[in-house]
Order: C-alpha cells, then sequence, then structure tokens
C-alpha cells in the first residue's frame, strides 16, 4: 500500500520550453502533495505544498509563475516548469500523505535542460 | 530556528558490522520525525515513523528510537543490499502556514562491503 508513482521518469527539453510532470497516489487519497527538490548530493527542499482543490503555498524564493501546481483530485497533483532554463535542471520528487501522517514518496523526476 | 542534523555524513561497515545512525533535532512542538531510505537516483522509501520520547520500531536489521533530542537508526548485521542513503526528517508546527511541513537532515550515506 501507499504507492505514489511519478511520470514521466526523466525527461529533457531545450531551454524556453514547459515541462509537466504528474504525481500520483495509486491507493490512497491524498488530501495534501508536497513537490521537493533535490540537488545532487544535498537533501530534499520542499518547494510547494498543495491541496486538492486550492491554491499551492510555495516556499519562500519559489516562483509561483514559474512552477506551476495543479491538484485536481485527491490522486493527481502536476507541476509545470514555464520556460524552463538550465539552472531548473534538477530532480524533482513528490510525496502524498495526510497533513498529519506520514509523506510516502514517489519515485522522482530528472529534468535536464539543454 | 528548527533544524535536523545528521552524523555521520558517511559510513562503511563490514558486512554482519552492527551501528548506529544519529539524527538531533531542534523544533518547537515535534509532531513526528521520520525515516526514510533513498537508492541513487530514486525518491525516499519509508521506514519508520516515531511520535514521542521513549517509542521504538523494528523492521527486520533496523530499529529506530526517540528521545526529546535525537533519535537513532540501528542496524544490527547489516548487508550490502542496506547500502543507500538514509534520512532524518522532522514534522513540527506550521511553517509558514503550511502544514505537515517536512524539515530533512542532509542524510547518512552507508556502505556495506561484503
Amino acid at each position: 500500500g501507499a504507492v505514489v508513482s511519478q511520470h514521466p521518469s526523466w525527461v529533457i527539453c531545450k531551454s524556453g520550453t514547459s515541462v509537466k510532470i504528474e504525481c500520483r497516489s495509486l491507493d490512497f487519497q491524498a488530501t495534501t502533495m508536497f513537490w521537493y527538490r533535490q540537488f545532487p548530493k544535498q537533501s530534499l527542499m520542499l518547494m510547494a505544498t498543495s491541496n486538492e482543490g486550492s491554491k499551492a503555498t510555495y516556499e519562500q524564493g519559489v516562483e509561483k509563475d514559474k512552477f506551476l501546481i495543479n491538484h485536481a483530485s485527491l490522486t493527481l497533483s502536476t507541476l509545470t516548469v514555464t520556460s524552463a532554463h538550465p539552472e531548473d535542471s534538477s530532480f524533482y520528487i513528490c510525496s502524498a500523505g495526510m497533513i498529519t501522517d506520514t509523506q510516502y514518496f514517489g519515485p522522482g523526476t530528472r529534468l535536464t535542460v539543454l | 530556528e528548527d533544524q535536523v542534523t545528521q552524523s555521520p555524513e558517511a559510513l562503511r561497515l563490514q558486512e554482519g558490522e552492527s551501528s548506529s545512525l544519529n539524527c538531533s533535532y531542534t523544533v518547537s512542538g515535534l509532531r513526528g520525525l521520520f525515516w526514510y531510505r533513498q537508492d541513487p537516483g530514486k525518491g525516499p522509501e519509508f521506514l519508520f515513523t516515531l511520535y514521542s520520547a521513549g517509542e521504538e520500531k523494528e523492521k527486520e536489521r533496523l530499529k529506530a528510537t526517540l528521545t526529546k533530542k535525537e533519535s537513532f537508526l540501528h542496524i544490527t548485521a547489516p548487508k550490502p543490499e542496506d547500502s543507500a542513503t538514509y534520512l532524518c526528517a522532522v514534522q513540527g508546527p506550521n511553517y509558514g502556514g503550511s502544514q505537515g511541513n517536512l524539515i530533512f537532515g542532509k542524510g547518512t550515506k552507508l556502505s556495506v562491503k561484503p
């Protein structure tokens, strides 16, 4: 139980294009989903928290117009990196869970912007 | 400022050589402490949740304990397949209005040689 999937697992795109990453909770309903970013040899940094049916809450320093988050249902959240640039290349990981409960993480998406 | 410090940064063990990983934390109002395992290029895999001082949980060769200031992850007779980065995270009160946020340590990279 508690399986979270992400799609795609890796993506390469040209600078200036937009990329959408999907996060799905496969066997449970998640009222809250979280998006993290992880640089090589560093720990996870929270980007934003999204609640089903409401606007996402972004962490300080994260551009909400660049990283668009939609949490359309209790099992799906999407992160769109708009007008991606090489500095956006990173490992993006989502997690899903209840607010006061354990977070279960997806396998991650490796984004490379050329 | 709430923070999580893990030590050591890296640990090399021989197969069968038991040891412990440390996670020290400062947080105002701990709601939960979490241990995850992360393999290279993958998302964190949930191991344990601890809620109160004195609590212990076990899973195969792993045992997690919690005090008011730190948590230990004890590894008994490790095997090469236990090699991974082990992450500790704490969940405190609302951070900047976002509920359920986790603050991660930088992790301990464990290598177990046969």
